[in-house]
């Protein structure tokens, strides 16, 4: 089955820089990679997702690349808040039926002021 | 607020004993995935149904088992609870049985505490 792997599991940064989010994925006919954001004691919420028919996608501060060849994907979200802090968690589903996601052990970003 | 309701809440009960996690999917949607989540596993995939049909497993123990109603409102049913079962059980829906064509919707959770 599908593994991914996610790092780093903590990342630090000082509000107004980037960061910057990385998972690799093993089987090949994943198609659909999310990313999803969990903040404490509440439900995941899709922040952004991309296709594999698509090398990168942004939506305001926040943007994801993917590389089929390498099998990984990065989340890039510029110009932190506060209210990025979270945990955040990226996920692929293979294609060709229904399926679960598979997610990443996750990210745990925290934005110091 | 995503649409998807779970109940209940909370959940305490004692080693051996068997519940019932409750899920009402968005209006619309067809599909429903069942996740757990737990400090040292992470969010798993359990299982997913589609119009009633069982579509996909990942993870589900034999002791744990699900269904989906004809009003699309799904169930999970664990049993001979174990303290590792003790976790937060997500629920999610989506409008097709394909992830790969919709989001999923994630519901607030049951957060299940076997002592």
């Amino acid at each position: 089955g599908e593994n991914v792997e996610q790092h780093p599991s903590t990342l630090s940064v000082q509000e107004g820089d980037s960061a910057v989010i990385k998972c690799t994925y093993s089987d090949s006919a994943s198609n659909y990679f999310p990313w999803y954001k969990q903040e404490l004691g509440k439900r995941p919420q899709l922040i952004i997702d991309i296709r594999s028919n698509v090398g990168e996608k942004k939506d305001q501060r926040i943007a994801v690349t993917l590389n089929k060849t390498a099998k990984h994907f990065s989340l890039h979200i510029t110009e932190t808040q506060p209210e990025d802090s979270a945990v955040y968690f990226c996920a692929a589903s293979p294609g060709g039926g229904a399926d679960g996601l598979t997610f990443g052990k996750g990210t745990h970003l925290i934005i110091q002021p | 607020d995503s649409g998807v309701t779970q109940t209940p809440k909370h959940l305490i009960t004692a080693t051996g004993q068997r519940v019932t996690l409750r899920c009402s999917p968005r209006s619309g949607d067809l599909s429903v995935y069942w996740y757990q989540q737990s400090l040292d596993q992470g969010l798993q995939f359990l299982i997913q149904y589609y119009n009633g049909e069982e579509r996909a497993k990942g993870n589900i123990l034999e002791r744990f088992s699900a269904q989906q109603f004809p009003d699309l409102h799904s169930e999970l049913n664990l049993s001979s609870l174990e303290l590792g079962d003790s976790a937060l059980y997500f629920c999610a829906s989506s409008v097709s049985g394909q992830p790969s064509h919709n989001e999923q919707f994630f519901g607030p959770g049951t957060r299940l505490t076997v002592l």
